[in-house]
């Protein structure tokens, strides 16, 4: 099994410019989450997909939009990239977390590396 | 407003000696406690996951410790290796949320250098 998995690994972009990052996990989770980690400060939400066909806002979710695309992917979209979406992106999937609760653990991928000039 | 704090924010020990990370939290009401290994370039992996009637968990070489009257936790490492270097990322989760992953509060980490 990959686990999470996440493309691209690495990526510059100019302002204004749109991307999508790709996540996918075999792991049949039912529950995907992307956050965005900056230097100094601990992992942030930004949204979520607590099952297919489901997402919500997270903690900083402007600027950017989500898609689950089926069980398997979530995808992240930066429309118009600005330089403060410069950051180290982490896709991550859990089992549902009633269903799985106490014990609801997050598998996270290796991380996007955005830079936005 | 729910929080996590860690400290130290960054320890230098020598390789074979043991450490332990703090963390601190106001979340409430609490679910759970996790702790994560992060090492340079890579994404998080689980060390422990604690609920409240938990006060002791290993994993291996590590040992993480919750005492949820003081929302305190701990984790101990022994013997320090090389590959212990990594952040280590103390997380709540909220009862609130049915202890999903929407609801967790993260801490910004320890940096632990283990030096030869």
């Amino acid at each position: 099994n990959a686990g999470v998995t996440q493309t691209p690994k690495f990526q510059v972009l100019k302002t204004g410019q749109s991307m999508t990052l790709q996540c996918a996990q075999d792991m049949n989770h039912n529950s995907m989450y992307w956050y965005r980690q900056d230097p100094g400060m601990g992992l942030r939400l930004i949204y979520y997909s607590a099952s297919e066909g489901t997402t919500d806002k997270g903690e900083v979710p402007n600027g950017y939009n989500v898609s689950r695309l089926n069980k398997r992917e979530f995808s992240l979209r930066l429309e118009s990239a600005a330089p403060s979406q410069t950051s180290v992106y982490f896709c991550a999937s859990s089992e549902d977390p009633i269903r799985a609760f106490p014990y609801n653990e997050q598998f996270f991928g290796p991380g996007t590396r955005l830079t936005v000039l | 407003k729910n929080q996590v704090e860690q400290s130290p924010q960054s320890l230098i020990i020598l390789e074979g000696k043991n450490c332990t990370l703090q963390c601190n939290y106001t979340v409430s009401p609490f679910s759970n406690l996790r702790w994560y290994k992060q090492d340079t370039g890579r994404g998080p992996v689980s060390l422990t996951i604690m609920t409240f009637s938990e006060n002791t968990k290993s994993n291996g070489r590590y040992t993480a410790t919750l005492d949820a009257d003081t929302k305190q936790s701990s984790l101990h490492i022994t013997a320090s290796q090389l590959s212990d270097s990594a952040s280590y990322i103390c997380v709540v989760s909220a009862l609130e949320s049915g202890g999903g992953a929407d609801g967790l509060t993260f801490g910004k980490g320890t940096h632990l250098i283990i030096q030869p």
